[in-house]
């Protein structure tokens, strides 16, 4: 059965670099045609979409945060990674890691139980 | 940027009764060489991860109550919850992956 786990600190300090990690369980995050991807939901609000990678390491970036995310994957290690740079309160948020169906362009089928990261002095 | 915009905000239902959330993209998420609609229904429960309910706009997943269906094509699109239950309160979500960035609406929060 497939799981997925978000790890990371729970606090960051703004301009300083957020570095999250989903660890992938009950698949190989090596398996062809899936994409594995970061969602983020600022608290009380809606869910905003951040990437997307294949084990490959071919990405897609939303066009709001491109310039400061980098997803990147560990095949070895069976993890794949957010790193969002210089951030503020605005990127305070529970992110979630997910994966799709199969391919890209379908849906986001299994999540993972979220990691609350805060920016804060 | 394909904008979804759903209604109402929120909704309270009595508990057997119908509950309808409405969802429209700026613009048409029908692939038409496969005639899919690119549109997910996501439910979202108090602490919880969002949960997949429905694909292609009108495929309940396994599990999924068949007291829940989605229909619509195009750009609107319909949540349809019969006969509401208890464990129905949450917040849905509709989603599109038609074309990045892939995009939520606002959500629609269900209550009793």
């Amino acid at each position: 059965q497939l799981q997925l786990q978000e790890s990371g600190p729970g606090l960051v300090k703004p301009s300083e670099t957020l570095s999250l990690t989903c660890t992938v369980s009950g698949d190989s995050i090596s398996s062809s045609t899936f994409y594995w991807g970061w969602i983020r939901q600022p608290p009380g609000k809606g869910l905003e979409w951040i990437g997307s990678v294949y084990y490959s390491g071919d990405t897609y970036y939303s066009p709001s945060l491109k310039g400061r995310v980098t997803i990147s994957v560990d095949t070895f290690k069976n993890q794949f990674f957010l790193r969002l740079t210089s951030v503020t309160a605005a990127d305070t948020a529970i992110y979630y890691c997910a994966r799709n169906k199969s391919g890209f362009y379908s849906s986001l089928k299994y999540w993972g139980q979220g990691t609350l990261a805060t920016v804060s002095s | 940027d394909i904008v979804m915009t759903q209604s109402p905000d929120s909704l309270a239902v009595s508990l057997g009764e119908r509950a309808t959330i409405n969802c429209k993209s700026s613009q048409s998420v029908l692939y038409r060489s496969s005639n899919k609609n690119y549109l997910d229904w996501f439910q979202q429960k108090p602490g919880q991860s969002p949960k997949l309910l429905i694909s292609w706009a009108s495929t309940r997943e396994s599990g999924v109550p068949d007291r829940f269906s989605g229909s619509g094509s195009g750009t609107d699109f319909t949540l349809t919850i019969n006969s509401l239950q208890a464990e129905d309160v949450a917040i849905y979500y509709c989603q599109q992956f038609y074309r990045t960035p892939l995009t939520f609406g606002g959500g629609t929060r269900v209550e009793i």
